[in-house]
């Protein structure tokens, strides 16, 4: 059965510190991953991963793809309060499709 | 925001009514999608659109109908809505273009009583 898991659940973490987000996935097809963030609202776009292209950067947020282990990390360095959302990855497969995982969620304290 | 909006916005209704849930989009995508979100599930995808009148079923597809008359509007049809079908729905549109990732509509939170 297809799935993303991500870990972990939750964090809470004080201004300034680092964290790293993990999801690991299983699908047919795999094609892409994609990092969003999401506060109270839509889900925002934050990268795109694919086996072409494996590590990408923005700022204080950084990712890797790990084509072996199946599975990717989400780095945000220097933590602001305005970091604190929840952080889903999601997984393109068969082409068309999407699959989420349940996402984690920041909270990063003053 | 991609230029994708839906409605209504909120609404609440009974078990059993029909309910539809309408996306519009002003950039002439070809792909659109329906989720719902739900605590601890994250997105679950529902239905998606290749095209006009060309759909698909995603993971939690049973009690739901979608229908695409034209590019711009991807309707979600619940025939008789369940209790279970309480949920925050999303829209996306896929962008092939550069990153060929997915831009999200604001959401429908739908109550069934």
């Amino acid at each position: 059965e297809d799935k993303v898991v991500q870990s972990p659940l939750s964090l809470v973490v004080h201004e300034g510190d680092t964290v790293t987000l993990n999801c690991s996935y299983e699908v047919t097809n795999f094609r892409s991953l994609l990092w969003y963030k999401q506060e109270k609202k839509a889900p925002t776009f934050l990268f795109m991963l694919t086996s072409s292209g494996i590590e990408k950067k923005s700022g204080r947020l950084s990712s890797i793809l790990d084509k072996k282990e199946l599975s990717s990390i989400l780095n945000i360095t220097a933590t602001q309060t305005g970091d604190s959302a929840i952080y889903l990855c999601a997984v393109r497969y068969n082409f068309n499709k999407f699959y989420f995982g349940s996402g984690t969620k920041l909270n990063v304290k003053p | 925001d991609a230029g994708i909006t839906q409605s209504p916005r909120h609404k609440v209704t009974e078990t059993g009514t029909p309910v539809t849930l309408r996306c519009h989009q002003t950039e002439n995508h070809r792909y659109m999608y329906w989720y719902r979100q739900d605590p601890g599930h994250g997105l679950r995808l529902i239905h998606y659109s290749y095209g006009v009148k060309d759909t698909d079923k995603g993971e939690v597809s049973d009690g739901y109908s979608v229908s695409r008359s034209k590019t711009e509007d991807f309707l979600l049809t619940l025939e008789s809505a369940t209790s279970s079908q309480t949920s925050v729905y999303f829209c996306a549109i896929r962008e092939l273009a550069d990153t060929d990732t997915q831009y999200f509509g604001p959401g429908t939170r739908l109550t069934v009583l």
